[in-house]
C-alpha cells in the first residue's frame, strides 16, 4: 500500500525557534512536493524538490529531499506567527505524465508568540 | 494565481440527490484532478484527466463519475449523494510531469450531505 506519513501530526512551536517537519513515503519517488493550507483556503504550492539530494529554501523555510531514505524534511527556522498553517508534503510515485499525488496527512503548525 | 474556478463553492443537499461540481481552467493545461479532503486523510484523488474525454479513477473513485468535453472545464458527478460524500472537493490543473511544475489548485467547494 503506498503511504506517505508525516510527523508531526500537530506541531505547536513558539516564535523565533526552530523546527521539523517529516514525511516519509513507502514507494520509490523521484519528486516530492510541499504545499501549505491556510484554513479555509486552498493549497499554495511552496517547493518542488526533483531529484535526491535537492535542497529548496524560501525565506524561512527550508525542504530538502533523500530518495534513497524515502524521506523529504521541512525545516523552519525562527519560527513567526505568519507561518501558522497545515503544511503536506506529497509524492508521484507512478511515472509517466500524469503527475498524480499521493498526499500525507498534514502538519496543522501553530507558532505561539 | 492560476486560473481555476470551482463552483458552487458551497453546496448542502440531501442525500439521494444528483450533485455536479464544476471546475473550470484558463490556463489551457491538460491535465486536471479531483481530489477530496478529510480531517485526517489529507488529500485523496477522486478522479482525473488527461485530456478531453479522457479520464481514469483515483483512490477513492466509488460513487463518483467526472465528464471532460472541453480542455476548460472537468466536472465531478455523485450520481446518488450519501453522507460519506460530505467534503471539501478540490480542483487541480497541472502541465505535464516533464514540465517538472506543481499541481494548482482552486478554491475547493464545501459540500454537505444532509
Amino acid at each position: 500500500e503506498l503511504k506517505v506519513e508525516q510527523n508531526p501530526l500537530f506541531l505547536s512551536m513558539q516564535e523565533g525557534k526552530n523546527y521539523t517537519i517529516y514525511c516519509n513515503y513507502s514507494t520509490t519517488s523521484d519528486r516530492l512536493y510541499w504545499y501549505r493550507q491556510d484554513p479555509g483556503k486552498s493549497l499554495e504550492s511552496l517547493f518542488v524538490l526533483l531529484s535526491n539530494g535537492a535542497v529548496k529554501q524560501e525565506g524561512r523555510l527550508m525542504a530538502s529531499l533523500d530518495t534513497k531514505a524515502r524521506l523529504s524534511t521541512l525545516h523552519i527556522t525562527a519560527a513567526v506567527h505568519d507561518l501558522s498553517a497545515t503544511y503536506f508534503c506529497a509524492v508521484d510515485p507512478y511515472g509517466g505524465a500524469t503527475n498524480k499525488l499521493i498526499f500525507g496527512t498534514g502538519t496543522l503548525l501553530a507558532v505561539q508568540p | 494565481d492560476a486560473g481555476i474556478t470551482q463552483s458552487p463553492r458551497h453546496k448542502v443537499t440531501e442525500t439521494g440527490t444528483p450533485v455536479t461540481l464544476r471546475c473550470h481552467q484558463t490556463e489551457n493545461h491538460r491535465y486536471m484532478y479531483w481530489y477530496r479532503q478529510d480531517p485526517g486523510h489529507g488529500l485523496r484523488l477522486i478522479h482525473y484527466s488527461y485530456g478531453v474525454k479522457d479520464t481514469d479513477k483515483g483512490e477513492v473513485s466509488d460513487g463518483y463519475s467526472v465528464s471532460r468535453s472541453k480542455t476548460e472545464d472537468f466536472l465531478l458527478t455523485l450520481e446518488s449523494a450519501t453522507s460519506s460524500q460530505t467534503s471539501v472537493y478540490f480542483c487541480a490543473i497541472s502541465e505535464s510531469r516533464e514540465s517538472n511544475q506543481p499541481q494548482h489548485f482552486g478554491d475547493g467547494t464545501r459540500l454537505s450531505i444532509l
